[in-house]
């Protein structure tokens, strides 16, 4: 039962360059979502998708693009990276919106040089 | 401004020394604080969702308390096993969950 699968693990970019980070659930799950985590400033939601179909901004969305390609998968776009992109994403999924608890992948590490 | 905050923020303790880390918030419309466990390199695991004041919930040697302002994770007799960073977040009204910042925990045999 793999839960929560994202891709890449690890991700080196130039400034400017763009990359899509890859998600995929497997539990069935309505809701989905992707964070950025960084050190002192705890989790912050960047785009969540609520149900298949819909997508909406959350907390800091500026800068990323997010698809929600089917009921499983959620991917999440960088057009022109930036060093402030640099962080660790988390996606998620959840079987209602926020009030569920929430399933995690381990994350991609990105770094923008 | 709705706050979520965690304390400490490190807590090393010794194999068997039981303690409690804090969570305090003040948001409005509470719809559930949840608790997750997340070890290094890896995505927060959930724990526990508490809903309402009073209300406790347990799991092995963790605990977790709800008042209408904070949450306690109460961890009795704790094992090396148990170190990591601990999460709080916060449900309220319009979709929203606010996280704190962690509280990382450090269990020596």
């Amino acid at each position: 039962n793999a839960g929560v699968t994202q891709t890449p693990k690890f991700q080196v970019l130039k400034t400017g360059q763009s990359m899509t980070l890859q998600c995929a659930q497997d539990m069935n799950h309505n809701s989905m979502y992707w964070y950025r985590q960084d050190p002192g400033m705890g989790l912050r939601l960047i785009y969540y998708s609520a149900s298949e179909g819909t997508t909406d901004k959350g907390e800091v969305p500026n800068g990323y693009n997010v698809s929600r390609l089917n009921k499983r998968e959620f991917s999440l776009r960088l057009e022109s990276a930036a060093p402030s992109q640099t962080s660790v994403y988390f996606c998620a999924s959840s079987e209602a919106l926020q009030e569920s608890p929430l399933h995690f992948g381990n994350g991609t590490r990105l770094t923008v040089t | 401004e709705d706050q979520v905050t965690q304390s400490p923020e490190a807590l090393r303790l010794q194999e068997g020394e039981s303690s409690s880390l804090n969570c305090s918030y003040t948001v409005s419309g509470l719809r559930g604080l949840f608790w997750y466990r997340q070890d290094p390199g890896k995505g927060p695991e959930f724990l526990f969702t508490l809903y309402s004041a009073g209300e406790e919930k347990e799991k092995e040697r963790l605990k977790a308390t709800l008042t209408k302002k904070e949450s306690f994770l109460h961890i009795t007799a704790p094992k090396p096993e148990d170190s990591a960073t601990y999460l709080c977040a916060v449900a309220q009204g319009a979709q929203k969950l606010v996280f704190g910042q962690g509280t990382r925990l450090t269990i020596n045999p």
